[in-house]
């Protein structure tokens, strides 16, 4: 079936960064954009930036410009966000979701937990 | 960026009771690029409604949305006990996606 697979949990120190994982499967991977939208605990979504598989093209979110770069393997249709010097305000929940022009995030990714703590 | 609101943060319900769920847009959202989304404790997000009035693939029909421009509403008719959870409205209308803070519809 159509799934989105991130990788597990993790803990880091301030000034450290993250590199997550979404493993597409189910679907032709350069058919959906793949976006990235964080949910810290207790607090709404904020979308991050997104990554066209097919090109490998990218757009942030401007607050992130700089400290976020997301990158794929079509070899394994994953893809890959990367978070560099990171602060106790990144600690959130970050998931992967897809989307075609025009549409909504019709599948999510189950989630990748990340604690900034010193 | 457009803000969209969610004014109620809790709604107590009972099962069988209608629910009815609003959200606000800052600025006209156009062809009702406006989404719902269900969220369990620890699940991702769960798309209800998107077009403003369309149902997702799978969805019960006694969810539905309406609106347009700037006022939005997710109606479940009847809740089931499946159905106590935290909606979220989303706009994809501009590339700087936007979500409501959600509306938790909890048992009464």
């Amino acid at each position: 079936q159509v799934q989105l697979v991130q990788s597990g949990a993790e803990v880091k120190r301030p000034g450290a960064s993250v590199k997550v994982s979404c493993k597409a499967s189910g679907y032709t991977f350069s058919s959906y954009y793949i976006h990235w939208v964080r949910q810290a605990p207790g607090q709404g979504f904020e979308w991050m930036g997104t990554i066209n598989p097919s090109s490998g093209g990218t757009s942030y979110a401007q607050r992130f410009q700089g400290r976020v770069t997301m990158t794929r393997d079509t070899s394994t249709s994953t893809v890959y966000m990367e978070v560099i010097s990171l602060r106790s305000e990144d600690t959130a929940l970050y998931y992967c979701a897809r989307r075609r022009p025009a549409d909504p995030f019709d599948i999510w990714g189950q989630g990748t937990m990340v604690t900034v703590s010193s | 960026e457009i803000v969209l609101t969610q004014s109620a943060g809790t709604l107590s319900l009972s099962p069988g009771e209608r629910a009815t769920l609003s959200c606000r847009a800052s600025q006209s959202i156009s062809d009702s690029y406006l989404a719902w989304y269900q969220q369990k404790p620890g699940q991702a997000p769960r798309l209800l409604i998107y077009g403003a009035s369309s149902r997702a693939t799978g969805i019960p029909d006694r969810f539905s949305g309406s609106g347009s421009g700037t006022d939005f509403t997710l109606t479940i008719s009847r809740l089931e006990p499946e159905d106590f959870a935290v909606y979220y409205c989303h706009q994809y209308y501009t590339s700087s996606f936007t979500f409501g803070g959600g509306t938790k519809v909890e048992i009464k």
